[in-house]
């Protein structure tokens, strides 16, 4: 099984609706992160979470909210899907060297 | 200016030739550096970390780091078709300063010819 696991896999939405993407991990690590991935843009760091009750906002948070259920869940959520959030979507724990142990991903389509 | 920069590619290489990616970097603190793999479709994978200047080998793969000039590079010796793939840098801050907080670049597209 693997270590993060992420739901839906994939998933085909209509503009307007709200969508959660969920995440598991069971590596027992304190942090854990959202992030997009675009053509050509790299991975962004949407938002992260250091423990149950820390949320902090990445570097392009506007439209997205989360919620850090336990050590072991960290969701996703888009409120009202607009399609130029159609992405592929990582969740992510990190160790304490630093190293990212990434989800399989999500990929979202907004029609 | 973004926090982390790479050359998007594509960079062509022939087969068993020496592939060169580099990267740089603008926040000062950063402490940790790492080149992630990526595979179309698939999530990232780490291939190297380095967290002190200089080189660090492991197999095919180098890593360099040069934190006075804010740059790190990765050479990939005796290319192999399967390297093909896109390469991420990533960079964060010490685990006490919003530690694991990854940056990544844009990521570099790689393609070896056999």
């Amino acid at each position: 099984d693997a270590d993060v696991t992420q739901t839906p896999r994939n998933r085909i939405t209509k503009t307007g609706k709200r969508i959660m993407l969920e995440c598991s991990q069971t590596k027992g690590h304190d942090r854990m992160y959202w992030y997009r991935q675009d053509p050509g843009l790299g991975l962004r760091l949407i938002y992260y979470s250091f423990d149950v009750k820390d949320i902090n906002k990445g570097e392009i948070s506007d439209g997205y909210s989360v919620s850090r259920q336990a050590q072991a869940k960290f969701s996703l959520s888009l409120e009202s899907a607009i399609p130029n959030q159609t992405a592929l979507y990582f969740c992510a724990t990190t160790s304490r060297t630093g190293e990212l142990f990434f989800g399989e991903g999500s990929r979202l389509t907004v029609l | 200016q973004k926090e982390v920069e790479q050359n998007s590619g594509p960079l062509s290489v022939p087969e068993g030739a020496i592939a060169s990616l580099n990267c740089t970097y603008s926040d000062r603190v950063s402490q940790s550096f790492f080149w992630y793999r990526q595979y179309s479709g698939k999530s990232p994978e780490l291939i190297m970390s380095i967290y002190s200047n200089g080189d660090k080998e492991d197999g095919r793969f180098t890593a360099q780091l040069n934190k006075a000039s804010q740059y790190v590079s990765l050479l990939i010796r005796d290319s192999q078709p399967s390297d093909s793939a896109t390469y991420l840098c990533a960079v964060s801050r010490p685990y006490y300063n919003q530690g694991g907080k990854l940056i990544f670049g844009q990521g570099t597209e790689l393609s070896v010819k056999p």
